[in-house]
């Protein structure tokens, strides 16, 4: 199931830069888009969610971008911060489903 | 802040084995769900919950598996008998609402380890 792809496996910023953290999707069903950061031994942790009648959304130093035309969203980190150092997963549903449909995840590394 | 709260948080347990593996959803949250996590792969939708019964479920999710809400505040997910591919991070979660802004909120997770 390769509805929701993210090609980046791992990413390394340093501290205080921005991370740029991509998603493409093949379902033109979906209308709502989420990012979730997972620690080790935690659950995926709920960040930004974004629906498909806007193109972006912002949540301090989380800001997530919708392109419906190229299939594409991507989560902006500034400035990124150690502590946001996780594996963050993007996910989505439609509106005639609860389920969502995740991403293999992207390992963020954020040097101080 | 409320949070959905699963146990054990590892299980093992011989193949051909039934578990049980709880949840306790956020409390005014009405929609109820398994995901799967096998080591190194995606997270895979299970199934989903409302109003006492499944409302969708996936390939995955064969007689082998039953959920269960047995009371107002556990959601269950038995497997009858445990194959050695059913070793996973399985994760319950729980959201106030479907579709549109559907956010679910994912509890800690319970590794199961099948040997």
């Amino acid at each position: 199931d390769q509805q929701v792809k993210q090609n980046s496996p791992s990413l390394s910023v340093q501290e205080g830069r921005i991370s740029i953290l991509n998603c493409d999707y093949t379902n033109s069903m979906f209308d709502y888009f989420l990012w979730y950061k997972k620690y080790p031994a935690e659950g995926p942790t709920f960040l930004i969610s974004i629906s498909s009648i806007k193109d972006k959304n912002e949540d301090g130093r989380f800001t997530v971008f919708l392109n419906k035309s190229a299939k594409h969203l991507s989560l902006h980190i500034v400035p990124s911060q150690p502590g946001d150092s996780a594996v963050y997963f993007c996910a989505a549903s439609g509106s005639n489903t609860g389920k969502l449909i995740f991403g293999q995840g992207t390992t963020l590394q954020v040097k101080p | 802040e409320p949070e959905v709260t699963q146990t054990p948080s590892h299980q093992v347990t011989q193949m051909g084995q039934e578990v049980i593996l709880r949840c306790v959803p956020i409390s005014n949250h009405l929609y109820f769900y398994w995901y799967r996590q096998i080591l190194g792969q995606k997270v895979e939708f299970l199934v989903s919950f409302y109003n006492n019964e499944i409302s969708e479920k996936s390939e995955i999710f064969d007689d082998q598996f039953s959920v269960e809400r047995p009371d107002g505040s556990n959601f269950t997910l038995k497997i009858r008998s445990t194959k050695l591919e059913d070793s996973a991070m399985y994760f319950c979660a729980s959201s106030l609402r479907e579709g549109a802004k559907n956010i679910q909120y994912f509890g800690a997770g319970t590794r199961l380890s099948v040997l």
